[in-house]
């Protein structure tokens, strides 16, 4: 979706490296989302933000670090790279509206290698 | 958030009806079914869901069974374009809005 864009959209790094995923959207949704995939799973969520400032964590956010500075952007950081983080990167959003119906749009993701 | 359980693969002729099962028999009352896709290394896309009611939009019909163990989503016409992970996610409305992905089916449709 051309709504939530992911920058940069491959990245190779080494262990021990900080790095910086940006995420940003002009869809004007309070809540976004960072996940990431393995090869042949699902996908697992990192961190949500509700609101500007609103930091919560998913369910692996060990090793992980988020900054929503802004409604449009959220950004996910490597503070020291590990090639166990090597994986595809989903950034998300979402409209609450009070319903069920708040349904995630998917930004085109970030591969990151970590050698 | 109720488990889900979904077969692996299946294959389906372009232009006939596709249907994907989805199991989910802890489905608890407040529980949505929803389904998502994801086009090789693309990120997902929402699909429909419903609480107990069959649904249909542009993309496709949603089938709930009446003790809403179970659900099938029918994608009417297939096309090459609808080869993709289709993912049955169940979760209630005071979730938080987080989505649990399982493993999916993999959906081939073929020419």
């Amino acid at each position: 979706d051309a709504d939530v864009t992911q920058t940069p959209r491959n990245r190779i790094t080494k262990t021990g490296k900080r790095i910086m995923l940006e995420c940003s959207q002009t869809k004007g949704h309070d809540r976004m989302y960072w996940y990431r995939q393995d090869p042949g799973l699902g996908l697992r969520l990192i961190y949500y933000s509700f609101d500007v400032k609103d930091i919560n964590k998913g369910e692996i956010s060990d090793g992980y670090s988020v900054s929503r500075q802004a409604q449009a952007k959220f950004s996910l950081s490597l503070e020291s790279a590990i090639p166990n983080q090597t994986a595809l990167y989903f950034c998300a959003t979402s409209d609450f509206r009070g319903q069920a119906g708040n349904e995630q749009f998917f930004g085109p993701g970030t591969r990151l290698t970590v050698l | 958030d109720a488990k889900t359980t979904q077969p692996t693969s299946m294959d389906c002729a372009e232009g006939r009806a596709a249907n994907l099962p989805c199991n989910h028999s802890t489905i608890s009352g407040n529980e949505y079914v929803y389904w998502y896709r994801q086009i090789h290394s693309q990120g997902p896309q929402y699909i429909i869901h419903g609480l107990k009611n069959n649904e249909t939009n542009e993309m496709a019909s949603l089938i709930i069974t009446e003790d809403r163990k179970s659900s099938t989503l029918i994608l009417p016409h297939a096309t090459l374009r609808d080869t993709a992970v289709y993912y049955c996610i169940v979760r209630p409305l005071t979730s938080g809005s987080r989505l649990t992905f399982g493993e999916g089916t993999q959906l081939t449709v073929n020419p």
